[in-house]
């Protein structure tokens, strides 16, 4: 199985400040069919179902603010939130896809300061 | 829209079965794998198993193989997790998810609370 390490395990910046949040696998995810990194962000939300951020490693899904961003290659990578809004107080997971089972980091949780 | 809608909250005792369905609209079912994710109170996403609606080929998670079935039935759009033999640490919500490689759809979530 593939081991999901994010770091930190929590979170505490200021309104308008920049969050990073970085998530190591423990082998590549990185996919010759596709040639893209299988590896994703999610938010959650208190009470809600995870929402799908960022896929690919880089790729903002549809509808999500271009202030969150995604970057990384080979078994680095990390998540980040260019100017923290109020609404984006959550617990964000990163998740492999490269294989079966799928695995995710154990969370972040991000608050304001 | 892609849907994905579960039945509603379950109590069992320990040693019971509970089954819970993931009812899907808005996409064709047989062309996607549906997965299944767990969450305990304030824990974090583990993966359980998942199913190839197609052809019902079927993965599990090493910690729940022997006590979880996934199955599906294309005739109604509808995946099913049946977890067997609960324990209080069981507790939990369950999700069901569209899997295009990662997750983008996800239903609302059934809570399972086992408790004697």
């Amino acid at each position: 199985d593939i081991m999901m390490t994010q770091s930190p395990d929590s979170l505490a910046v200021s309104l308008g400040a920049r969050a990073t949040i970085h998530c190591k696998s423990s082998q590549s995810v990185f996919h010759s069919s596709t040639t893209t990194h299988h590896l994703a962000w999610y938010q959650q939300k208190a009470g809600q179902p995870p929402k799908l951020l960022i896929y690919g490693a880089s790729t903002r899904e549809s509808g999500v603010p271009d202030r969150f961003s995604g970057s990384g290659s080979g078994t680095d990578f990390s998540l980040t939130i260019s100017s923290l809004q109020a609404e984006d107080v959550s617990v964000y997971y990163c998740q492999q896809y490269y294989s079966l089972p799928r695995t995710f980091g154990q969370g972040t949780k991000v608050e304001i300061k | 829209q892609v849907q994905l809608e579960q039945s509603g909250a379950e109590v069992r005792k320990p040693g019971a079965s509970v089954k819970v369905s993931c009812k899907t609209s808005g996409y064709t079912f047989t062309d996607y794998h549906v997965h299944w994710v767990r969450q305990a109170p304030g824990q974090g996403l583990d993966y359980m198993g998942c199913i190839n609606a197609k052809d019902g080929a079927t993965h599990y998670a090493q910690n729940f193989r022997g006590r979880v079935t996934i199955t599906s039935d294309a005739s109604v759009s509808t995946a099913y997790m049946e977890l067997t033999s609960l324990r209080s640490d069981d507790t939990a919500l369950y999700y069901c998810v569209r899997e295009t490689w990662f997750y983008g759809d996800w239903g609302q979530g059934t809570l399972v609370t086992v408790s004697s």
